[in-house]
């Protein structure tokens, strides 16, 4: 079985400011991670994933996320937010092979000015 | 051009009523989903296929069916609509690389709304 609990529904950050969304994962096998932006009235992309090549990540558009096994967790970071970022962010984990993919409940992210 | 697009992109209908969303793709995946997401709910899984001949329920497929017409093609029919149906609504494709690794790509949604 895998799962992946994403903490607060809702993040604020000022710009110019540290961004960090939390996701935490569960799975019985090493996983695969990814997370993904949702931008207004559009469709899902994908920011960056994890397929144990390195446990930094670097994505697109500054952002990162690292893996650590031992708080089975994948962070999501930027240094500094610009306003372009505000957008609707989902961490997701598979396991690989025929598992399908299970996507958390989502974080919103607001950029204030 | 979009490499997966859904048609249409917003519907309005009525309770009772057939309706069928349509989806196609240009990335020659063998794999397609259907999800739909709600505020709060995140995306959840209704149909996949993994090939033409492959047709899986997800983990929220009563009241949906769906149809794999050619490795391009996933429809998603709702057989009569209901209010609880109203949602966004998302195809994706997915290629499996030989390292095992599985990227979804997402079509632009489908906005429907149940009266």
């Amino acid at each position: 079985a895998q799962s992946v609990t994403q903490l607060g529904s809702h993040v604020s950050v000022s710009e110019g400011a540290l961004v960090l969304l939390r996701c935490n994962y569960s799975s019985s096998v090493p996983p695969y991670l990814f997370w993904y932006v949702q931008y207004p009235n559009q469709g899902l992309q994908l920011l960056l994933k994890y397929t144990s090549a390195a446990t930094l990540v670097k994505g697109i558009n500054g952002f990162e996320a690292e893996f650590k096994k031992s708080e089975t967790s994948f962070h999501l970071t930027k240094p500094s937010a610009h306003m372009s970022d505000a957008a609707e962010y989902f961490c997701a984990v598979n396991s690989g092979g025929y598992q399908k993919v299970t996507f958390g409940t989502g974080t919103k992210l607001q950029v204030i000015p | 051009d979009a490499d997966v697009t859904q048609t249409p992109r917003n519907r309005i209908t009525k309770t009772g009523k057939r309706i069928m969303l349509e989806c196609s793709q240009t990335k020659g995946h063998d794999r397609m989903y259907w999800y739909r997401q709600d505020p709060g709910l995140g995306l959840r899984l209704i149909y996949y296929s993994f090939d033409v001949k492959d047709i899986n329920k997800g983990e929220i497929s009563d009241g949906y069916s769906v149809s794999r017409q050619a490795q391009a093609k996933f429809s998603l029919s709702l057989e009569s609509a209901i209010p609880n149906q109203t949602a966004l609504y998302f195809c994706a494709t997915s290629d499996l690389t030989s390292g095992g690794v599985e990227t979804q790509y997402f079509g632009p949604g489908t906005r429907l709304l149940v009266l």
